[in-house]
């Protein structure tokens, strides 16, 4: 079975810090992706992944990094967290060729205070 | 760039009712197109997906969608809802343009069941 794990389901910081949200798959899958979903907004891109040590910018970026050191990790970085961050972040991984589905991660919901 | 929309917010059926999300996107060549379910507290997982042939496409959990490219339209339906569909749905479609694999997500549409 397809698993896309993430390092915790919920997650408190304070303004400032520096928060990594981690995301594994098991898939062998060439691409990883970072979502944060917000109420009414649907899920927007922060930054995709098409292979190891390869990234891209998504619709939001801004405030966020990213690293993908390994082909099953994927990390998201907050590099100062600020309040309006506070949101479920969702991972997410698919096979690289055209038209193949996503697979999901349970998401992180990150409150920052 | 392509779009998705999901026209309603909210959407609130009766145990055994039919149910009917609506999805209308815009993209310049032939979609690939893709229904999400995610239940409270979950991630997402894939109902159902359309790249080409029969325009009628089955999924999982009882659902269907119709691609209709006259009215660039992929609606999901089910003819009986059971308390558990509760859920937001999401539309897809993919790829975007230049390339990148990558799915644009509808808003979505929130699903109450009432007993």
């Amino acid at each position: 079975d397809v698993k896309v794990t993430q390092s915790s389901r919920y997650l408190v910081k304070r303004t400032g810090e520096k928060v990594f949200l981690e995301c594994v798959q098991d898939m062998d899958h060439e691409n990883m992706f970072w979502y944060r979903q917000d109420p009414g907004l649907g899920l927007r891109l922060i930054y995709f992944s098409y292979d190891v040590k390869m990234k891209e910018k998504g619709d939001i970026p801004e405030g966020y990094s990213v690293s993908r050191e390994k082909k099953e990790r994927f990390s998201l970085i907050l590099e100062s967290a600020s309040t309006n961050q506070t949101s479920m972040y969702l991972c997410a991984s698919k096979e690289v060729a055209l038209g193949n589905e996503q697979f999901f991660g349970p998401g992180t919901r990150l409150t920052v205070l | 760039a392509q779009s998705v929309t999901q026209p309603d917010i909210h959407i609130t059926v009766s145990e055994g009712a039919s149910l009917e999300l609506r999805c209308n996107y815009s993209y310049g060549a032939t979609p690939y197109l893709f229904w999400y379910v995610q239940s409270p507290g979950q991630g997402l997982q894939l109902l159902l997906k359309y790249f080409s042939g029969d325009t009628l496409v089955q999924g999982i959990k009882g659902f269907e969608a119709e691609f209709k490219r006259s009215q660039s339209s992929f609606n999901l339906r089910k003819p009986s809802v059971h308390w558990s569909d509760a859920a937001e749905y999401f539309c897809a479609v993919g790829p975007r343009r230049g390339g990148s694999y990558i799915p644009t997500f509808g808003r979505g549409t929130s699903l109450i069941v009432h007993p």
